[in-house]
């Protein structure tokens, strides 16, 4: 495998169910975002980590919990959601440095949530 | 304010022609980076060029050129000989020091047969 991949790349779920999205890099990169895509709005940065430790939440509603186990591994726990939370959620990577190409992040091809 | 602004949310371009996507963007910090990203129907956000504040030279990347403007704020992005392939949303990006990615909100690119 190489890049970034996302699991399931479709999901379809009720508004009382528990499910996790998945998102794995293979780039060794040290730092994994978390992106919301919902349509006619821009992407919206929803949480960062950096060497696996959380960098920064935007406010996001508490129905939605990630978990950095290690550098190469990111997970999306959703509890609860609201049928406005269905979007195509997007994982990305990057080598985080001082700045410059490096900063380039790559993505996953996504997961297409739906809430019923 | 808008930090990245996109202002055509719909082009068309014939195929094998060349094609400009627009970009402007707003920071004061005179470190920063530019980044075009290719978004297919398909969802996966594909990065295309990338221009530091400091470099002297335009980006190029095979079919894609940055037009960087650094006094305008401008960083549009060209595609010469469009392909049908190259139908898709296509976003530009920016990263000032220290900060998060910002986006613009895209603009949607149709190239005819």
């Amino acid at each position: 495998e190489t890049g970034v991949t996302q699991t399931p790349r479709h999901l379809v779920m009720g508004m009382t169910n528990k499910k996790s999205l998945k998102c794995e890099q293979h780039l060794g990169h040290n730092a994994m975002y978390w992106y919301k895509q919902s349509a006619k709005k821009p992407l919206e940065l929803m949480f960062v980590y950096s060497l696996e430790e959380r960098v920064e939440n935007n406010s996001v509603p508490s129905r939605f919990s990630p978990e950095c186990p290690n550098s190469s591994h990111l997970f999306l726990h959703l509890h609860t959601l609201q049928p406005e939370d269905s979007a195509l959620y997007l994982c990305a990577s990057s080598q985080d440095s001082a700045g410059g190409r490096t900063d380039t992040q790559y993505f996953g091809p996504g997961t297409r949530l739906t809430v019923l | 304010a808008q930090k990245i602004t996109q202002t055509q949310p719909g082009m068309f371009v014939q195929e094998k022609e060349a094609v400009t996507l627009d970009c402007t963007y707003d920071t004061s910090d005179p470190s920063y980076g530019l980044f075009w990203y290719k978004q297919p129907s398909s969802g996966e956000m594909i990065f295309l060029i990338y221009q530091g504040s400091y470099d002297q030279q335009n980006a190029t990347e095979g079919r894609y050129s940055l037009n960087f403007q650094k006094a305008r704020k401008s960083a549009n992005l060209v595609i010469s000989a469009s392909q049908l392939g190259d139908s898709a949303m296509y976003f530009c990006a920016m990263r000032e020091r220290g900060q998060n990615f910002v986006f613009g909100p895209g603009t949607r690119l149709s190239v005819l047969p």
